[in-house]
């Protein structure tokens, strides 16, 4: 029963470098989410997926990229990686229609030099 | 601007007695609104939900109230347990749009004294 996965778990990285964070979802769920959260700050949305093949902004996109590959993938990528995107960050899904209930991955702590 | 808004960093709460969390949110196209509570280290969990055709909503200890006229809710714990020390999210979505974005707000962190 493994939800929603994320990988890699902890990254360290340098300042200009790229990296993706992976998320998949086995609960056959539409909308797909990627969140950042900082201390005072709480869970940001980065960027949502509503279905397959479609992509939106949400209220921090600057500096992000995202993919939604198939209906349980959803990738976030760092092109060029900046201390201040030194976040634990969360992939979360959810089937509209089901009550709106969010499930969330375990996160993914990125350092960035 | 934030549209989600958690104005209390912080709670400190007895053991036994109620503890409330408030939420205060801008955008009129919110109908559905979600409470999650996050340990550390771990993803956020799913706590309790409430729609905008309701005011009340109960599951257990947990109570959520929605005032939509003051676009405002509040989580209510009753009895407070050790347990219940978290940091609280409160969330804001609109289901009935094709605005598919869940906004959260700061959160709060409850400390439940025993």
């Amino acid at each position: 029963n493994a939800g929603v996965t994320q990988t890699p778990k902890f990254q360290v990285l340098k300042t200009g470098q790229s990296m993706t964070l992976q998320c998949a979802q086995d609960m056959n769920h539409n909308s797909m989410y990627w969140y950042r959260q900082d201390p005072g700050m709480g869970l940001r949305l980065i960027y949502y997926s509503a279905s397959e093949g479609t992509t939106d902004k949400g209220e921090v996109p600057n500096g992000y990229n995202v993919s939604r590959l198939n209906k349980r993938e959803f990738s976030l990528r760092l092109e060029s990686a900046a201390p201040s995107q030194t976040s634990v960050y969360f992939c979360a899904s959810r089937r509209l229609g089901d009550g709106g209930e969010l499930f969330f991955g375990e996160g993914s702590r990125l350092t960035v030099l | 601007d934030q549209q989600v808004k958690q104005n209390s960093p912080s709670l400190s709460v007895q053991e036994g007695r109620i503890s409330i969390l408030n939420c205060d949110y801008t955008n009129s196209m919110f109908d559905y609104f979600l409470w999650y509570k996050k340990y550390p280290a771990e993803g956020p969990t799913f706590l309790i939900s409430i729609s905008s055709i309701k005011d009340k909503n109960e599951d257990g200890r947990f109570t959520v109230f929605l005032n939509k006229s003051a676009k405002h809710l509040s989580l209510h714990i009753v009895p407070s347990q050790p347990g219940d020390s978290a940091v609280y999210f409160c969330a804001a979505s609109a289901l009935k749009t094709s605005y598919d974005k869940v906004i959260f707000g700061p959160g709060t962190s409850l400390s439940v004294i025993p």
